[in-house]
């Protein structure tokens, strides 16, 4: 199947600073990119829908402000969670989907952020 | 609106066991039906799908069966290895156009040999 990669799949960081996640699609070419985020043992919530190109359109209940999607090219998306906030601390998935194969969406390892 | 309900964990077997860990869904339209793994250290993979009633979605020895009339999509498998130690997620697609996923809370499935 399809690659995806995330950078760094670990951080920790002080509330109050921002982080960036990277998500790479290494084979093919990622129209549309989903970021979730997975509290312990409970599911995938999705958390915003991006497609190349364009603004990504986040779920009800997800504050845009806070959680920066950018979706610059067809292989690389990143989600910045700015002023972070140990609430914010979870494990961050994204997936990526070329269109080609239906509904097929090809994930990534996930990145754990701790805030203190 | 869409939601999945699948079997509590953890589920630990004996290897070359059955199993069967459960999946129940609602759904408005007539959605696609996945079943996810997600092995240590890694993300989570598409091991079988259905994309209508009846139908039969395999892989690694895996089956789930598509059934509209009780919802369900329930993953089993006749003889588990130590290797299907996982995670395991079912989910949903909302219909057409739409290329959402809506997952279940996941069961982890540990064999001992």
């Amino acid at each position: 199947g399809a690659v995806v990669s995330q950078h760094p799949s670990r951080v920790i960081c002080k509330s109050g600073t921002s982080v960036k996640i990277e998500c790479r699609s290494l084979d093919f070419q990622a129209t549309t990119m989903f970021w979730y985020r997975q509290f312990p043992k409970q599911s995938l919530m999705l958390m915003a829908t991006s497609n190349e190109g364009s603004k990504a359109t986040y779920e009800q209940g997800v504050e845009k402000d806070k959680f920066l999607i950018n979706h610059a090219s067809l292989t690389l998306s990143t989600l910045t969670v700015t002023s972070a906030h140990p609430e914010d601390s979870s494990f961050y998935i994204c997936s990526g989907s070329s269109g080609s194969s239906y509904n097929e969406q090809f994930f990534g390892p996930g990145t754990r952020l701790t805030v203190l | 609106g869409n939601s999945v309900t699948q079997m509590e964990g953890p589920v630990t077997l004996s290897e070359e066991a059955f199993l069967t860990i459960n999946c129940t869904y609602t759904a408005t339209g007539y959605p696609s039906l996945f079943w996810y793994v997600q092995y240590p250290g890694e993300g989570l993979q598409l091991l079988l799908k259905a994309t209508k009633a009846d139908d039969k979605g395999s892989n690694k020895g895996f089956e789930a069966t598509y059934r509209k009339e009780t919802t369900s999509f329930h993953l089993e498998k006749g003889s588990v290895q130590v290797s299907d130690s996982a995670v395991y997620f079912c989910a949903l697609s909302d219909p057409v156009g739409n290329e959402k996923l809506t997952f279940g809370t996941g069961t982890r499935l540990t064999i001992i040999p």
